[in-house]
């Protein structure tokens, strides 16, 4: 079955920083990019952040840039997101997803970690 | 990186069909052929049910259909059922490997 399943979140002070892991399972996970989406309570889905299959290519949205960093450890089928100077607007539940290979499409989807910044 | 336009809420009767829009710009929906469309249910992660603006991936039903003219793209659901009734996000690529997604559309199956 193909899966991936996110960890990491919790509760954390504003200005304070964590990390979120995403471990990919059932497909060759050095074959795809990965990217991280994010939804505060209530609102829409956000995109965060892009790495491709090598991490030669990372890309981020406006709101995180600078202050958030993707990578993978394609040994360990792992993907990360490491988020500093965190703010209350960054309270969300961060989803990884990996592309389905064709287009620009997020084919297969976690269950979600869920990141609270507050004091 | 502005979100894409969508109607906030769109409502149907079992059998029906309804369409839901999706406005963006030529830098994003009507610069490229990579919209696609994700269905959530509350408290699930979404689900891809459109990409490359009229594909459907498998296992996806055939009464979802997408289309798009311009800078805008749509979700068409023929034949509405109970199941449906979910929040809708579309979503475009951008240019330099990002993607902007819509505010979402909440389906009511009344």
């Amino acid at each position: 079955e193909v899966q991936l399943v996110e960890s990491g979140g919790g509760l954390v002070q504003p200005g304070g920083s964590l990390r979120l892991s995403c471990i990919g399972s059932g497909f060759t996970f050095t074959s795809y990019s990965m990217n991280w989406v994010r939804q505060a309570p209530g609102k829409g889905l956000e995109w965060v952040s892009y790495i491709n299959s090598n991490s030669r290519t990372i890309y981020y949205a406006d709101s995180v840039k600078g202050r958030f960093t993707i990578s993978r450890d394609n040994a360990k089928n792992s993907l990360y997101l490491q988020m500093n100077s965190l703010r209350d607007e960054d309270t969300a539940v961060y989803y990884c997803a990996r592309e389905g290979g064709v287009g620009w499409e997020l084919l297969v989807w976690g269950q979600g970690t869920l990141v609270t910044v507050s004091s | 990186q502005s979100a894409l336009t969508q109607p906030r809420s769109v409502s149907g009767s079992p059998g029906q069909s309804v369409t839901i829009s999706c406005t963006g710009t030529s830098s994003d929906v009507g610069g490229y052929n990579y919209v696609s469309w994700y269905q959530q249910h509350p408290g699930k992660a979404p689900k891809l049910m459109i990409y490359d603006v009229s594909k459907r991936p498998s296992g996806v039903p055939d009464r979802f259909s997408g289309s798009k003219s311009g800078n805008t793209a749509s979700l068409t659901i023929s034949g509405l059922q109970a199941e449906d009734e979910a929040d809708y996000y579309c979503c475009s690529y951008a240019g330099t490997y990002t993607l902007v997604f819509g505010g979402g559309t909440k389906l009511t199956v009344l």
